[in-house]
C-alpha cells in the first residue's frame, strides 16, 4: 500500500541534544512538508521541499534543519537551538493545488 | 500573510445534535481542505472545495464554500461519538506550493 510513514511515534531527548525525525513516502510525490502542532495552535509550517536537493523555509524554521537527498525521504532535525522543541510533528506529501496532502501519523517529541 | 480563522475553537454537543464549524480567510481562497484529527494521530482528509458556492457531502458531514470564496463551513448532522476529534481547515497560499491551516476546532460529543 502507498503511504507516508513517520518514525518513531514517541521520542524523548535531553535538552541540548539534536534529534532527527524520519519521514518516508512511497506515493511518488515530489513535494514534502514538515508541520509542527502545539495545543490550540493548529499546524505551522517548518520546512518544505518541492524537489530533491531543494527545500524552503516555512514560517517557523529557526532551530530546525532538513535534507532531501531522495524523493522518498525528508528527515527533520530538531537542533539544540530550537527553544521550545516539545511538540507534535507531522510530515505530509502531495500536490497542494488540486489534491489533498497525505499526512503521516506524527512524532511526539518531548525534550526535558 | 493569509490567515485562516476557525470558530469556535472548542465545541461540546449532545449526541444527535447538529453543529457547524466555520473557517474564514482574510483573502480569497483558491481551494479549501477540511481534515479531521484524532488526538495524537495524523490528519484524515474529509473534503476539498475549489469553486465559489460549492457544496459537498459525505455521510453526515457537509462542507460549503461561499460565493466570495472567503468562508467555508462544515456542518455535521445528527452527531455521533465517532465525530469527536479536532477539525482543521487548510488552504493553499496564492502562488505558493504550501498549505496554511486554521487553529483547529476541538469537538466533543456527549452521550
Amino acid at each position: 500500500d502507498g503511504g507516508i510513514t513517520q518514525s518513531p511515534k514517541y521520542l524523548f531527548r535531553k535538552e541540548g541534544q539534536n534529534v532527527t525525525l524520519s519521514c518516508e513516502q512511497n506515493l511518488n510525490h515530489d513535494a514534502m512538508y514538515w508541520y509542527r502542532q502545539d495545543p490550540g495552535q493548529g499546524l505551522r509550517l517548518i520546512y518544505y521541499s518541492q524537489i530533491v536537493n531543494d527545500f524552503q523555509k516555512g514560517d517557523i524554521a529557526e532551530g530546525y534543519s532538513v535534507s532531501r537527498e531522495k524523493k522518498e525521504s525528508f528527515p527533520l532535525t530538531v537542533t539544540s537551538a530550537q527553544k521550545n522543541p516539545t511538540a507534535f510533528y507531522l510530515c505530509a506529501t502531495g500536490r497542494v493545488w488540486d489534491s489533498p496532502l497525505h499526512f503521516g501519523n506524527g512524532t511526539r517529541l518531548t525534550v526535558t | 500573510s493569509q490567515e485562516l480563522e476557525q470558530s469556535p475553537q472548542s465545541l461540546i454537543v449532545q449526541e444527535g445534535k447538529n453543529l457547524t464549524i466555520n473557517c474564514t480567510s482574510s483573502k480569497t481562497l483558491y481551494g479549501l481542505y477540511w481534515y479531521k484529527q484524532k488526538y495524537g494521530e495524523g490528519l484524515i482528509f474529509l473534503m476539498m472545495l475549489q469553486k465559489g458556492g460549492e457544496e459537498k457531502s459525505h455521510e453526515k458531514i457537509t462542507a460549503k464554500l461561499d460565493e466570495k470564496k472567503q468562508q467555508s463551513s462544515l456542518h455535521i448532522t445528527a452527531s455521533q461519538p465517532s465525530h469527536a476529534g479536532i477539525y482543521l481547515c487548510g488552504a493553499p497560499l496564492q502562488g505558493a506550493q504550501k498549505l496554511v491551516f486554521g487553529q483547529g476546532t476541538r469537538l466533543t460529543i456527549n452521550p
